[in-house]
């Protein structure tokens, strides 16, 4: 059965820094293109970003919004997932998802609040 | 980016009768190997989003039968034959053809009258 369980999230004064990871079991790790989504409280859905599997280029996409302040990697060894937080901003308060592929499967997502 | 426009934004129905959100791409989401990776997702309240259908047509293991989506280029349908009381939540379209970035809908919120 596919697990992804996130954890890191807290809350952080804005311009700080904080980790995500994302835990991975049932499935092939190494082989997987991974994503990040967030959702602020009460809205919607949105994309943060990819990282390719190693075999496909290891690379990474990221949105707008987060670009030069967000870094995803990945340990395949260690079968997780991570996103890298800097330079937050109060509009970064969100719940953050891990997900397989394009969305197919996600976590349960960590809380981050971003807040003087 | 491309724009994902779902409507309505809210949708009262009535238990056992049927059910559709509607989600037009400002695009078309063909892609270039021939399919269309536009998926939709349903989040219950309280939980994290389940995709339902991917590349416009398809169940993920696990989902009823009574939910199916259909749709071509730049116009989906996500229906719902029967609602039930468990479906109940916020239901969402995602297109992955053209990215980055990936793009989500609004979100239908679907209540029971």
């Amino acid at each position: 059965e596919v697990q992804l369980v996130e954890s890191g999230g807290g809350l952080v004064k804005p311009g700080g820094s904080l980790r995500l990871s994302c835990a991975a079991s049932g499935f092939t790790f190494s082989n997987a293109w991974m994503s990040w989504v967030r959702q602020a409280p009460g809205k919607g859905l949105e994309w943060l970003g990819h990282i390719k599997s190693k075999t496909d280029g290891g690379t990474t996409d990221c949105a707008a919004p987060v670009k030069g302040r967000f870094t995803i990697s990945r340990d395949d060894s260690k079968n997780t997932l991570y996103l890298q937080m800097n330079s937050l901003k109060t509009e970064d308060t969100a719940v953050y998802y891990c997900a397989t592929g394009m969305a197919g499967r996600w976590g349960q997502g960590t809380l981050v609040t971003v807040s003087s | 980016d491309v724009v994902m426009t779902q409507s309505p934004l809210s949708l009262p129905v009535t238990l056992g009768q049927p059910a559709s959100i509607s989600c037009r791409s400002s695009q078309s989401l063909v892609y270039s190997d021939g399919n269309t990776y536009l998926n939709w997702f349903q989040q219950r309240p309280g939980q994290s989003p389940r995709r339902l259908i991917y590349k416009v047509s398809n169940r993920d293991s696990g989902v009823p039968d009574r939910f199916s989506g259909s749709g071509s280029g730049t116009d989906f349908t996500l229906k719902i034959s029967r609602v039930e009381a468990e479906d109940v939540g916020v239901y969402y379209c995602m297109q992955g053809t053209h990215w980055p970035p990936v793009t989500f809908g609004q979100g239908t919120k679907v209540e029971i009258k």
